[in-house]
């Protein structure tokens, strides 16, 4: 089916270890981004993406590392997880004057 | 630093009721956006405001664009409980996409 998938819906991880959450769309659609969603802070914009290639931060892109040598693919990696990135993560594409594209998020908890 | 600023960030209103939700943000965009969220649940588009003046309407949701004073509306009609949700909305500078802390409504039968 078209459309962005995001993977795991959930996760659990320790303090400390290596974790990357996948994001990939079928649409080709060129901005890619990720965002953290927190209670009293809305979405926050950790990194983007405007094509296969280019990133750049966003608000909050500390402890967080993103790739996109592919254009439907744009993982976020958490290099060493800390309890306070404990969040619901959501990807998102963009094309053009459309509306973003979310995907249906990933929970993540770290312990 | 972009500021995007909901406000209120909290409504409680009755069934009926006519309402509206503020959004000012703090420097030049060319879109700004409105998205709704249901609990547990991913965003949903409910529009995109491309100009200066820009007024779209969908059911009991209007919104609106004034890019000089940085400033977009989302006024609710006659509140039904189904719009019970959280609202955001963003803006777009720079390529960025920047959201709002989000308003969440809560409609009384």
């Amino acid at each position: 089916d078209a459309g962005i998938t995001q993977s795991p819906r959930y996760k659990i991880t320790e303090t400390g270890r290596q974790v990357t959450l996948m994001c990939h769309q079928t649409w080709s659609h060129s901005y890619m981004f990720w965002y953290r969603q927190d209670l009293g802070h809305g979405l926050r914009l950790i990194y983007y993406s405007a094509a296969a290639d280019i990133t750049d931060k966003g608000e909050v892109p500390d402890g967080y590392v993103v790739s996109r040598s592919k254009t439907e693919n744009f993982p976020l990696t958490l290099e060493s997880a800390t309890r306070s990135q404990t969040s619901v993560y959501f990807c998102a594409t963009e094309q053009g004057d459309s509306p973003l594209h979310f995907g249906n998020g990933t929970r993540l908890t770290v312990t | 630093e972009l500021k995007v600023e909901q406000n209120p960030l909290f409504l409680s209103m009755q069934e009926g009721k006519n309402y509206t939700i503020y959004c000012n943000y703090s420097t030049t965009s060319d879109r700004l956006y409105w998205y709704r969220q249901d609990p547990g649940k991913s965003l949903e588009s409910l529009f995109v405001l491309l100009s200066n003046g820009a007024v779209k309407q969908e059911g009991r949701l209007m919104a609106s664009l004034d890019t000089k004073a940085r400033l977009s509306t989302l006024h609710i009609t006659a509140a039904v409980h189904d719009l019970s949700a959280t609202y955001f909305c963003a803006v777009d500078p720079y390529d960025k996409i920047i959201f709002g802390k989000g308003t969440r409504l809560h409609i009384l039968p």
